[in-house]
């Protein structure tokens, strides 16, 4: 049973443009929703992070929306570049235990 | 600060081999992760240890696999005997817990090919 489904699979945006890819999951003890970011040949990286205590939080480019409610959060890409190229993961965390990741979404910004 | 490290970096190997992947977390971290990723299935937990003992190893697949980490600096995952099938890039994470909410940090994994 997946626990956070992740949505589109794929996305092609324009230079400039704000992808928002989406997450849903179903398990409400989960108490920290991060995304990562991983390069081709390398791990993901955590990218920015959320607590379900807060609807919103940027950092620089990347921002996350949170809606409790409707158990869905996201993330927004402000002024895209062809640098943020690459698949993006969303993941939720209940207290200690194992993070439950997205099947990831693969970003394309062409210039 | 040196960040997880994984290694080999790529195993090419035949069918039936035995298949050790290797990983040192950071230090001060007590909390360590496998996971295994595929294009099916996305990334999958495999096993985690906490204070180096192993907590959860439902995500291991068969009797095939076994995971140890004898201190806190060093875990193996071994395959015996591999399958084509058990080919995917294997990565180790880990993380600092004891408190709450804390990000878990990759190694650049390892590609295991099973031919």
């Amino acid at each position: 049973q997946q626990q956070v489904k992740q949505s589109p699979q794929s996305l092609i945006v324009q230079k400039g443009g704000i992808p928002i890819i989406n997450c849903a999951y179903e398990n409400t003890a989960f108490d920290y929703f991060p995304w990562y970011q991983q390069f081709p040949g390398k791990g993901p990286a955590l990218l920015i992070a959320i607590r379900p205590d807060v609807s919103e939080k940027k950092e620089g480019r990347f921002t996350i929306s949170f809606n409790k409610s409707a158990k869905q959060f996201s993330l927004h890409i402000r002024d895209s570049q062809p640098g943020d190229s690459t698949t993006y993961f969303c993941a939720a965390l209940r207290g200690n235990t194992p993070l439950v990741f997205g099947k990831g979404t693969r970003l394309s910004v062409i210039a | 600060d040196a960040g997880v490290i994984q290694s080999p970096r790529h195993e090419v190997t035949e069918m039936g081999q035995e298949v050790t992947l290797r990983c040192k977390p950071i230090s001060g971290h007590n909390s360590l992760f496998w996971y295994r990723q595929t294009m099916m299935r996305g990334l999958e937990l495999l096993i985690y240890f906490n204070n180096n003992v192993p907590i959860d190893d439902s995500g291991m697949p068969e009797d095939r696999f076994s995971a140890k980490m004898p201190n806190a600096s060093f875990s193996t995952l071994k395959i015996q005997p591999s399958e084509p099938r058990d080919s995917a890039v294997y990565f180790c994470a880990s993380s600092l817990e004891g408190r709450s909410n804390q990000p878990q940090h990759f190694g650049d994994g390892t590609r295991l090919s099973i031919l």
